[in-house]
C-alpha cells in the first residue's frame, strides 16, 4: 500500500483556472506538508499541518490554500493559476510536529499551466 | 545562497567507484538529513544525523557532519546503476513544526 499518494499525477490546465490536488497518507502521521519542485529542482516548503492546524506557512501567494478535511489529508487549493505555478507539488508528512523527523514523500503532482 | 547547497551539481563515475558530494549550510541546526530523488519520483529518505553526531553508517552510505564548518558529506561506496539519481541535502530551522529546507541537489550518474 502506498503510504502517501497524490492525484492527480498530472495537470494541464489553462491560466486562470482554479484547481486543487489531493494527498492522502496512511502512516498515522500528525504533520503533513506541500513543497515545490521548480524546473532547476529547487524544492521549497509551502505549507505544514499538524492536527489540522497550519503552523507554517511561508511566502506563498494567497491563492494558494491548504484544506485538511482529516488528519490523513491536506489538499492544495489553487485560485487563478498562473504561468509561474508550473511545478512539481509534492505531498510529505512526519509522525509528529517538529522537522527532526523523517519526511515521507508522495510520488508529486506534475502541473502545467498553459 | 540557499540553506543546504551541494555540490557539486552533477557528478559523473564508474560502476563500482565511490561517489562523494558535500553539503554545505548556514544557520544552525538540529539535524540533517540525506535524501534521493530518483528521475521523475518523490523523494525517499535516506540517512539522518543530529547535529551532536560526526558520522553515520547506512549500508553502502556513510554520512558525515562537521557542524563548526557548517558542512556533511554523503559518501556512497561501490556505486551501482541504480544509485544514479539526484540527492539533496535537507535541514530543519530547529523548532516547531518547520518544513525542511533542500539544497538545489547533486545529480549522480552511474556509468555502467
Amino acid at each position: 500500500d502506498t503510504a502517501v499518494s497524490q492525484t492527480p499525477k498530472y495537470l494541464v490546465t489553462q491560466m486562470g483556472n482554479d484547481k486543487s490536488i489531493k494527498c492522502e497518507q496512511n502512516l498515522g502521521h500528525d504533520t503533513m506538508y506541500w513543497y515545490k519542485q521548480d524546473s532547476k529542482k529547487f524544492l521549497k516548503i509551502m505549507f505544514s499541518y499538524n492536527n489540522k492546524e497550519l503552523i507554517i506557512n511561508e511566502t506563498v501567494p494567497n491563492r494558494f490554500s491548504p484544506k485538511s478535511p482529516d488528519k490523513a489529508h491536506l489538499n492544495l487549493h489553487i485560485n487563478s493559476l498562473e504561468l509561474g505555478d508550473s511545478a512539481v507539488y509534492f505531498c510529505a508528512s512526519s509522525p509528529n510536529a517538529g522537522s527532526s523527523e523523517t519526511q515521507y514523500f508522495g510520488p508529486g503532482t506534475r502541473l502545467l499551466v498553459l | 545562497s540557499q540553506q543546504g547547497e551541494e555540490d557539486p551539481q552533477a557528478l559523473s563515475i564508474q560502476e563500482g567507484e565511490n561517489a562523494t558530494m558535500n553539503c554545505s549550510y548556514k544557520t544552525s541546526i538540529n539535524n540533517l538529513q540525506w535524501y534521493r530523488q530518483n528521475s521523475g519520483r518523490g523523494l525517499v529518505h535516506l540517512i539522518l544525523i543530529r547535529s551532536n553526531e560526526r558520522e553515520k553508517h547506512s549500508g553502502r552510505l556513510r554520512v558525515t557532519l562537521d557542524t563548526s564548518k557548517k558542512s556533511s558529506s554523503l559518501l556512497i561506496t561501490a556505486s551501482r546503476a541504480a544509485d544514479t539519481a539526484s540527492y539533496f541535502c535537507a535541514t530543519d530551522a530547529g523548532g516547531g513544526a518547520d518544513g525542511l529546507t533542500f539544497g538545489k541537489g547533486t545529480h549522480l550518474i552511474i556509468q555502467p
